[in-house]
C-alpha cells in the first residue's frame, strides 16, 4: 500500500489570499479526515468523509473552510480569505471502513499565512 | 466531553533508559485508545492500539496496557534508543468511524 498523500507539503500565503490544499488517502479507504495541529498542540479535528458524503463537521471549521470530496477519492480542503490564525500544519487520514477505528495520516501540510 | 491528559514534556534520557509516558482519558461508553509517534518532519505514524480494557498494545518495543479502572493508557519501554526520539501523541476513538482526540503530545529526546 501507499500511504496517505497530500500536496503541496508547504504553503506560504498573504493574508486574504485562497488556499487548496489536496488529499490522496490509501487506495480503497472510504472514510477521509482532515485536522489541524498547532505548535505544541495535538491534531484537533475539522471534519470527515465516507465515500464522497461529508458527515461531521468541527466547530473549528469556519465558514472560510471548505472540504469536498467529489469522487469518493481524493479530497481537497480550501481556505478561504486567509488570516495569519490559519497558520498551521494540515493533516489528512484516512480509515479503511466504519468498524476499524485507526487512523493512518499523512505527512501534512503546512501553511504560513504572512 | 471526551479528552486526553499526557505528561508535559520534554522527556530527556540517556540511550538505554526507562521510558514511561503517561497518559489519562476521560470518555464515555468503551473507546479505543492509541499511540501515535510523530518524527521530525513527518507525519503522525500508528505506534500501537487498544480495544479494550486490559488489552495491551505492543510494537517496536514499546507497550501500553488499557486500564479501565484507572481511566490510563500508559505507554513503556524497557530500553531507549535515540532513534526513538520523537513526539508522543496519546489518542482516543469513542466510536468507530469518528474523530481521534488527541493529547498535547510528549517531546522525547534520547541522547547517546
Amino acid at each position: 500500500d501507499t500511504g496517505v498523500s497530500q500536496d503541496p507539503r508547504h504553503k506560504i500565503t498573504k493574508r486574504g489570499q485562497n488556499v487548496t490544499f489536496r488529499c490522496d488517502p490509501i487506495s480503497e479507504h472510504n472514510r477521509l479526515y482532515w485536522y489541524r495541529q498547532t505548535l505544541g498542540q495535538g491534531p484537533e479535528f475539522l471534519t470527515y468523509f465516507q465515500n464522497e458524503a461529508q458527515l461531521e463537521k468541527s466547530r473549528l471549521l469556519s465558514d472560510r473552510f471548505s472540504a469536498e470530496r467529489p469522487k469518493g477519492s481524493f479530497s481537497t480542503l480550501e481556505i478561504q480569505r486567509t488570516e495569519q490564525g490559519d497558520s498551521a500544519m494540515y493533516l489528512c487520514a484516512s480509515s479503511p471502513n466504519q468498524l476499524l477505528r485507526e487512523q493512518y495520516f499523512g505527512p501534512g501540510t503546512r501553511l504560513t499565512v504572512t | 466531553g471526551n479528552s486526553v491528559t499526557q505528561m508535559e514534556g520534554p522527556v530527556t534520557l540517556s540511550e538505554e533508559a526507562f521510558l514511561t509516558i503517561n497518559c489519562t482519558y476521560t470518555a464515555t461508553g468503551y473507546p479505543s485508545l492509541f499511540w501515535y509517534v510523530q518524527y521530525p518532519g513527518e507525519g503522525l505514524q500508528l505506534l500501537l492500539k487498544a480495544t479494550k480494557a486490559d488489552d495491551k498494545g505492543s510494537n517496536k518495543g514499546f507497550e501500553a496496557t488499557y486500564r479501565k479502572e484507572t481511566t490510563s493508557f500508559h505507554l513503556e519501554k524497557g530500553s531507549v534508543q535515540v532513534s526513538d526520539s520523537a513526539v508522543y501523541f496519546c489518542a482516543l476513538s469513542d466510536k468507530a468511524g469518528t474523530a481521534l482526540i488527541f493529547g498535547k503530545g510528549t517531546t522525547l529526546s534520547v541522547s547517546s
